[in-house]
């Protein structure tokens, strides 16, 4: 079974924290993919990394590849309450291959 | 910016009725996928299609779904005899194959009754 373990599943930070998302999983992918999801809406890509080690900012997140690609994390700077929703990660195991979900992170930041 | 469209945003049918869901994929991509969210759970694959016909199917695909590519343009997802386990939020992706980005639609909110 193909898993993609998410943590932690929830997270109550109050603004201008700092927070970190982790994606593990055993198996190695070809790449891996965040997305934000609004309720009752659909994901939006975030980020995609590929190579092992990759490092990939857009504004205050910080997304990070394993060596191994197993493994993936999502670092926010300075949470601010906009960055409040759902975190998904979902990696691939060849080009054009479904995507195999982890169970998501609930953010959310108080002012 | 191109983005992936689906209609209905909500379908409710009666148990053991016909729905086809409906998704225009971003017009230059190749690959078209459907993935399905049980409320609360995570987003789990269905399907994938690429050159007129299926690539991949999960287990939960079986022979009451099907998929088509009538035209050009639209993708959809045929469930011939609804039951109430299939009530969830049925997304449509696709992918340029460009490091596989997966673009995904609003989604379709199906209730079975």
């Amino acid at each position: 079974t193909q898993l993609l373990e998410q943590s932690p599943q929830f997270l109550s930070i109050q603004e201008g924290e700092n927070l970190t998302v982790y994606c593990n999983s055993s198996s190695v992918f070809s790449s891996l993919q965040w997305y934000r999801q609004e309720p009752g809406e659909g994901p939006v890509l975030l980020v995609t990394v590929v190579t092992g080690g990759e490092v990939k900012k857009l504004k205050r997140l910080t997304f990070q590849f394993g060596d191994a690609r197993k493994d993936s994390s999502l670092h926010i700077t300075a949470a601010q309450p906009g960055d409040t929703g759902l975190y998904l990660c979902a990696g691939d195991y060849n080009q054009g291959g479904k995507l195999i979900f982890g169970q998501g992170t609930e953010l959310s930041v108080k002012p | 910016e191109p983005e992936v469209t689906q209609t209905p945003s909500h379908q409710v049918t009666q148990m053991g009725q016909e729905v086809i869901l409906r998704c225009v994929p971003i017009s230059n991509h190749l690959y078209f996928y459907w993935y399905r969210q049980i409320l609360g759970q995570k987003v789990e694959f269905l399907v994938s299609f690429y050159n007129n016909e299926i690539s991949e199917k999960s287990e939960i695909f079986d022979d009451q779904f099907s998929v088509e590519r009538p035209d050009g343009s639209n993708f959809t997802l045929k469930i011939r005899s609804t039951k109430l386990e299939d009530s969830a939020m049925y997304f449509c992706a696709s992918n340029k194959l460009a490091a596989n980005e997966q673009f995904f639609g609003p989604g379709t909110r199906l209730t079975v009754l």
